[in-house]
């Protein structure tokens, strides 16, 4: 099987901007899970979709947001771009939640100027 | 709340050398999963175990093995014989049900422990 899929792996916004990354999980994976990655804070989690609805999300301003289409597909989606936006994005597939194993894509690293 | 402690944030060995991660978790349920996951320098993070709170059988695979105590709520992590490609952050990582309803589950991760292994 093909695994998680993240687009773009790199990307250089300006505070202000809006960005929009997708994630492609595992075939037959349900679940997919959002995190940011960064040095100070570690791993967070931002937000879960499963079929088509958010179903957790995590302790971020609305500027954050995602969605999940029919087919698993997931974007995420920030607008107001600022400064400690700056992050790898990791998007993680499940089958259906995270009692399952998550199995996590290479990432989109994120650069705010 | 559920929260996940890697005490340790980097520790360096000497290429052979056994090392032991260790990773105390708290969580207030009685049915909980706990992961290991590698993240080498190029960012995915990788994989390595998964365990249920009703399965406290140590496990081992290769090199690698696992410690789950629920009397100390610690799932430690050791690695024998260290080589120069087991360099990566290990991240030990816990699930429980939230607080928000059915189905409603969350991966916590700890801060991570951050391993060099010197030639």
């Amino acid at each position: 099987k093909a695994g998680v899929t993240q687009t773009p792996r790199y990307l250089i916004k300006t505070r202000g901007q809006q960005v929009t990354l997708s994630c492609s999980p595992i075939s037959g994976h349900r679940s997919v899970s959002w995190y940011q990655q960064t040095p100070g804070q570690g791993l967070q989690f931002l937000f879960e979709y499963f079929s088509e609805t958010q179903r957790n999300k995590g302790n971020f301003p609305g500027r954050f947001s995602g969605r999940q289409f029919s087919n698993s597909r997931s974007e995420m989606n920030v607008s107001t771009l600022e400064l400690g936006d700056s992050a790898l994005y990791l998007c993680a597939s499940s089958y259906l939640d995270s009692r399952d194993t998550q199995y996590f894509g290479p990432g989109t690293r994120l650069t705010v100027l | 709340a559920q929260k996940v402690t890697q005490a340790q944030t980097e520790i360096s060995v000497v290429e052979k050398e056994d090392v032991t991660l260790d990773c105390v978790y708290e969580t207030r349920d009685t049915t909980y999963y706990l992961f290991w996951y590698k993240q080498p320098p190029s960012g995915e993070l990788v994989f390595l175990i998964r365990r249920n709170s009703f399965d406290e059988q140590n496990e081992i695979s290769g090199r690698y093995s696992w410690n789950f105590q629920k009397s100390t709520s610690s799932f430690n992590f050791t690695i024998t014989a260290s080589q120069v490609v087991d360099s990566a952050v290990y991240f030990c990582a816990l699930s429980e049900a939230r607080v928000s309803g059915a189905g409603s589950y969350q991966l916590t991760f700890g801060k991570g422990t951050k391993l060099s292994v010197i030639p």
